[in-house]
């Protein structure tokens, strides 16, 4: 089964910017029809989708982020990337990947993957 | 952009049943899934499309959507139940098309 995992930087100072990657096994990311997601959720906080990149590299973000977010594919690495620029102490969180399912009445989440946390602090 | 509504917080004794409420405007008109999230964990989808289980998941987990609210009823509650819970829906017409509620604590007296 597809299974996600993300890493990069744990440690990011203010107004730089945050790159994440998602690593994508058990299938490959061209597959089907799927969006990718990140999904992030601040400590004690609830979950906020920053946006979603398909394999052919177009993509759709949360308008509140929209002016700092990029998200991109590597098809030859199977992995999905994530850059949130001018980062300030409000974008620490635990940032998720996850993939879509659903039809054209809805899509949820599954799988998702560990997330990873990211600090931001000089 | 739409709005989902959630308790902060639900209380149930072991064996009873436990009601996760998600308001909305008019959202029996869409698609209502449901995430559990332990403690330091993913979430991980309950119920999917307002009633549909994933394989693996107890028949206890039922999910209902009518009207301005959806519902997620976890029948004979156990200790392992206490998690939080997240309703949401994809709200096509929107630039904004991904919507989470606030979540719901759910504790297991």
């Amino acid at each position: 089964q597809v299974q996600l995992q993300e890493s990069g930087p744990g440690l990011v100072k203010p107004s730089q910017t945050l790159s994440l990657t998602c690593s994508v096994s058990g299938g490959s990311i061209n597959s089907g029809t799927y969006s990718w997601n990140w999904i992030r959720q601040p400590a004690g906080k609830g979950l906020e989708w920053i946006g979603r990149v398909y394999a052919s590299g177009s993509s759709n973000y949360n308008p509140s982020l929209k002016s700092r977010v990029t998200m991109s594919v590597d098809t030859s690495k199977n992995q999905l990337s994530l850059n949130l620029s001018s980062v300030t102490a409000a974008d620490a969180a635990v940032y998720y990947c996850a993939r879509d399912i659903g039809t054209a009445m809805g899509y949820w989440f599954d799988p998702w993957g560990q997330g990873t946390l990211v600090i931001v602090s000089s | 952009s739409y709005v989902l509504t959630q308790p902060p917080s639900v209380s149930v004794a072991p064996g009873q049943t436990a009601r996760i409420t998600c308001g909305g405007n008019n959202i029996g008109s869409k698609s209502v899934h449901w995430y559990l999230q332990r403690p330091g964990q993913a979430p991980a989808v309950v119920v999917y499309d307002d009633s549909d289980r994933p394989s693996g998941i107890p028949e206890r987990f039922s999910g209902s959507n009518s009207g301005n609210t959806a519902t997620l009823t976890i029948s004979r509650v156990e200790a392992g139940d206490e998690a939080d819970y997240y309703c949401q829906v994809w709200d096509s017409r929107s630039d904004h098309p991904v919507v989470f509620g606030g979540g719901t604590k759910l504790t297991v007296l």
